[in-house]
């Protein structure tokens, strides 16, 4: 069954501090996977998109990272500030024409 | 990057009445668009794909007869509440499609309409 898993389910850090956000997939056969922040009351924002074929990419203090042989990618947060604060959602693609959200992650960010 | 946006970005109804939600593609064309709902500290679920000149394509379990989507053209798709209950009540989120699969394009997501039906 294609499905799409993240972990953990909410998250608190402070401020300054790394996180790492989980995302497990069954999805076959893959096409892509993004990373998605959606801040409260607000649709989702684009924040990478991974390729089969890609391990690791950056987008300012964002870091994903995909392993495509265990079906898992991760997304790192340095320096966290208050504005990360938000809902992080991991939307895998397949078959072309296809997608699986996960469930989020919410993390809070406290000062 | 590309612009979605949806009209309005509020909306109070009673019980009964049918509210129309807009979701405009501003800077390209969207072949595709998609309409999800999205419950407190939920994720968003897709209710159904829509495509240009077409009928749209719904998920299991979501009314056609209730949610009815209209994709005129390729800036411009509706969705229609038809007589909302208070269960109706969440937040509709569109996205567009900038291409014609995934391998390649990318999907632009709309702020969202929040709907309360007293």
């Amino acid at each position: 069954k294609n499905q799409v898993e993240q972990s953990p389910q909410s998250l608190i850090i402070l401020e300054g501090k790394n996180c790492t956000l989980q995302c497990n997939y069954t999805v076959s056969p893959f096409s892509n996977l993004r990373w998605y922040k959606q801040d409260t009351g607000r649709g989702p924002v684009s924040l990478t998109i991974m390729t089969f074929s890609e391990n690791t990419k950056s987008n300012g203090r964002y870091t994903a990272t995909l392993d495509a042989d265990t079906k898992q990618s991760s997304l790192h947060i340095t320096a966290s500030q208050l504005s990360d604060s938000a809902s992080y959602i991991c939307v895998v693609h397949y078959n072309n024409n296809d997608m699986r959200f996960g469930a989020g992650t919410r993390l809070t960010v406290k000062p | 990057g590309a612009v979605v946006s949806q009209h309005p970005s509020r909306v109070i109804c009673k019980s009964g009445t049918s509210v129309k939600i807009e979701c405009r593609s501003l800077d390209f064309q969207a072949t595709t668009m998609f309409w999800y709902r999205q419950f407190p500290k939920k994720s968003l679920m897709l209710m159904a794909t829509s495509n240009e000149g077409s009928k749209a394509t719904y998920e299991q379990g979501v009314e056609k007869d209730k949610f009815l989507i209209n994709h005129a053209s390729l800036t411009l798709s509706t969705l229609t509440v038809t007589s909302a209950h208070p269960e109706d009540s969440s937040f509709y989120i569109c996205s567009a499609r900038d291409g014609g699969g995934w391998s390649t394009d990318t999907q632009y997501f709309g702020p969202g309409t929040r709907l309360t039906v007293l």
